[in-house]
């Protein structure tokens, strides 16, 4: 079951650049998404959100685009920071239900 | 900031053993959610509990499974009789509504079934 679904396992950026993690969805029930940063032996932690009446939603550093059309979400971080080494998953919710659909994740490493 | 905590960090047993793996949400939160991640695998749902019955649960939740809120503040998931497979580091999280909010997780209890 691949309803949520991140392509790239990895992915390294170097310190002060943009970071741009990707995730695709097939369910088209979903209707809000969710980014989670996960560090080694730790709980997933919620980073930032986006409802699908929106196509973009910014908190800081971080930037989450929606595009409905082709199912596709992305998560921008700039200026990436070392300390933003971390797995992120990307995460799906319908309306009527209350379970986080989650992807496999991207291993993002930011190098000086 | 309030967290979600769980106990044990790690837990040992043999197959066919008990467990329970206990997860205090967030204290004004009212849904909460176990969720796995097998080793190298995607974080998987299990079940979510709300005004203390199920909410809905996977496939995963077989009848091994059991959840139950035994006080105001505690949440605990019970493997009647652990399998080699049930190895994972199991997550408990909480959120104050469903949809549109986000649900805020534990630091996981790893249980390694022997």
């Amino acid at each position: 079951d691949q309803q949520v679904k991140q392509n790239s396992p990895s992915l390294s950026v170097q310190e002060g650049r943009i970071s741009i993690l990707n995730c695709d969805y097939t369910n088209s029930m979903f209707d809000y998404f969710l980014w989670y940063k996960k560090y080694p032996a730790e709980g997933p932690t919620f980073l930032i959100s986006i409802s699908s009446i929106k196509d973009k939603n910014e908190d800081g550093r971080f930037t989450v685009f929606l595009n409905k059309s082709a199912k596709h979400l992305s998560l921008h971080i700039v200026p990436s920071q070392p300390g933003d080494s971390a797995v992120y998953f990307c995460a799906a919710l319908t309306g009527t239900a209350s379970k986080l659909t989650f992807g496999t994740g991207t291993r993002l490493q930011v190098t000086l | 900031e309030p967290e979600v905590t769980q106990t044990p960090s790690h837990q040992v047993t043999q197959m066919g053993q008990e467990v329970i793996l206990r997860c205090v949400p967030i204290s004004n939160h009212l849904y909460f959610y176990w969720y796995r991640q097998i080793l190298g695998q995607k974080v998987e749902f299990l079940v979510s509990f709300y005004n203390n019955e199920i909410s809905e649960k996977s496939e995963i939740f077989d009848d091994q499974f059991s959840v139950e809120r035994p006080d105001g503040s505690n949440f605990t998931l019970k493997i009647r009789s652990t399998k080699l497979e049930d190895s994972a580091m199991y997550f408990c999280a909480s959120s104050e509504t469903t949809s549109g909010n986000e649900q805020f997780f534990g630091p996981g209890t790893r249980l390694t079934v022997l």
